[in-house]
């Protein structure tokens, strides 16, 4: 079955660095997401992503986090400069279609900033 | 605003017994979706269920949706150990293409 692959599975970094979260999406799919989990909390929403543009965006998804589809198979997220508050678990997905309805996600990023 | 708050926060049974977990809304919706997610671990779509269908099967998961009540149930029949896990529940509002998770239910099935 295809998947959502995530690259690096754990990074540290010092706070202040920049960090880039790299997602294979399922091939055929349309839509794209970034979501967090901080460790114990609920899976928060930051950003769609729709024919090569932020389609939107939480209150989370600040001037800090960026994304960017930079071929046709990759989809990053890039956080500027790393809060210790970002810590977390960040999850890649992807939607085929409106249609579908079904997103899935891949295994997730963990991140540790300190 | 909030979707998908699951209860109960947490549900420990034997195994072999069933499992019912629940899921309210306060938006419409186009569709439902029940996730699992092994500790520490990434999200399983187990099911999507419709804003037009009010039952699903697969496998041993049953999914229930009331629209009118803007709440959704999922029922584990027959649990394993290996069914221990947080249990989501996603919304996707209508006219929304992203999907809004609840807290979860942490489920322990005890041997």
């Amino acid at each position: 079955e295809p998947e959502v692959t995530q690259t690096p599975s754990h990074q540290v970094t010092q706070m202040g660095q920049e960090v880039i979260l790299r997602c294979v999406p399922i091939s055929n799919h349309l839509y794209f997401y970034w979501y967090r989990q901080i460790l114990g909390q609920k899976v928060e929403f930051l950003v769609s992503f729709y024919n090569n543009e932020i389609s939107e965006k939480s209150e989370i998804f600040d001037d800090q986090f960026s994304v960017e589809r930079p071929d046709g198979s990759n989809f990053t997220l890039k956080i500027r400069s790393t809060k210790l508050e970002d810590s977390a678990m960040y999850f890649c997905a992807s939607l085929k279609d409106e249609w579908t309805g079904t997103i899935y996600f891949g295994e997730g990023s963990w991140l540790t900033v300190v | 605003s909030q979707q998908g708050e699951e209860d109960p926060q947490a549900l420990s049974i034997q195994e072999g017994e069933n499992a019912t977990m629940n899921c309210s809304y306060k938006t419409s919706i186009n569709n439902l979706q029940w996730y699992r997610q092994n500790s520490g671990r990434g999200l399983v779509h187990l099911i999507l269920i419709r804003s037009n269908e009010r039952e699903k099967h697969s496998g041993r998961l049953r999914v229930t949706l009331d629209t009118s009540k803007k709440s959704s149930s999922l029922l584990i029949t027959a649990s394993r150990a290996a069914d221990t896990a947080s249990y989501f529940c996603a919304t996707d509002p209508y006219r929304d293409d992203k999907i809004i998770f609840g807290k979860g239910t942490r489920l322990h099935i005890l041997p």
